[in-house]
């Protein structure tokens, strides 16, 4: 059974410029919810789609927005990047609220 | 408020046995996690507790006392490889998880 992938693990950014991450779940999974990282921060929401409706949203500015795919698949559009963007961002995904979220191996972003 | 609080930081001894403690404040309540996270990889499932009372599964058990606010995680018979963060984190009553910012448990020989 294939777990959560998210593309790419790496990503060296320039400040202003903009990045779109991927998120594909586990097969039958409906719930996907988005992840910022950074050291002595711990994890931070940022959104959960759920059968492609956005159904919670974090404390991030508007610059950071989303979107699920019929079949589940996610994407994560960060615009005008900042330094500060510079995380790991991790995607989980699960069948509904009640199961554990099974994580992906998460994408890297430096900005520069 | 929301409020999730955990230690920092802890240290054991290999073989030994370590209670790592979450309290938690939040407006409605739908469950309590734990997760591991080695540095350098995703966070993994440990357990889950909605009810009151202790869930074991092998050497890790976790406790939950919803009318506290608290619960931990015990890990047993300690190995070097037990050496990670360990996440806390509530689901609020929007189902959206409130993480803790992680206690880092460190093993020594």
């Amino acid at each position: 059974k294939a777990g959560v992938t998210q593309t790419p693990r790496y990503l060296i950014k320039t400040r202003g410029q903009q990045v779109t991450l991927s998120c594909s779940p586990i097969s039958g999974h409906r719930s996907v919810s988005w992840y910022q990282q950074t050291p002595g921060q711990g994890l931070q929401f940022l959104f959960e789609y759920f059968s492609e409706t956005q159904r919670n949203k974090g404390n991030f500015p508007g610059r950071f927005s989303g979107r699920q795919f019929s079949n589940s698949r996610s994407e994560m559009n960060v615009s005008t990047l900042e330094l500060g963007d510079s995380a790991l961002y991790l995607c989980a995904s699960s069948r509904d609220v009640n199961y554990g979220y099974t994580f992906g191996s998460g994408t890297r972003l430096t900005v520069v | 408020g929301q409020n999730i609080d955990q230690p920092t930081e802890m240290t054991a001894t290999e073989g030994a046995i370590v209670q790592i403690n979450c309290t938690y404040q939040t407006s409605g309540f739908n469950g309590l996690f734990w997760y591991q996270q080695h540095a350098g990889e995703a966070p993994t499932f440990l357990s889950y507790n909605v009810l009151d009372g202790l869930e074991e599964k092998g050497r890790f058990s976790s406790f939950l006392s919803r009318s506290k606010g608290y619960s931990y995680l015990l890990l047993k018979e300690l190995q070097m490889k037990d050496s990670a963060s360990y996440l806390c984190a509530d689901m609020d009553s929007n189902y959206q998880l409130i993480w803790g910012a992680g206690t880092k448990l460190i093993i020594k020989p």
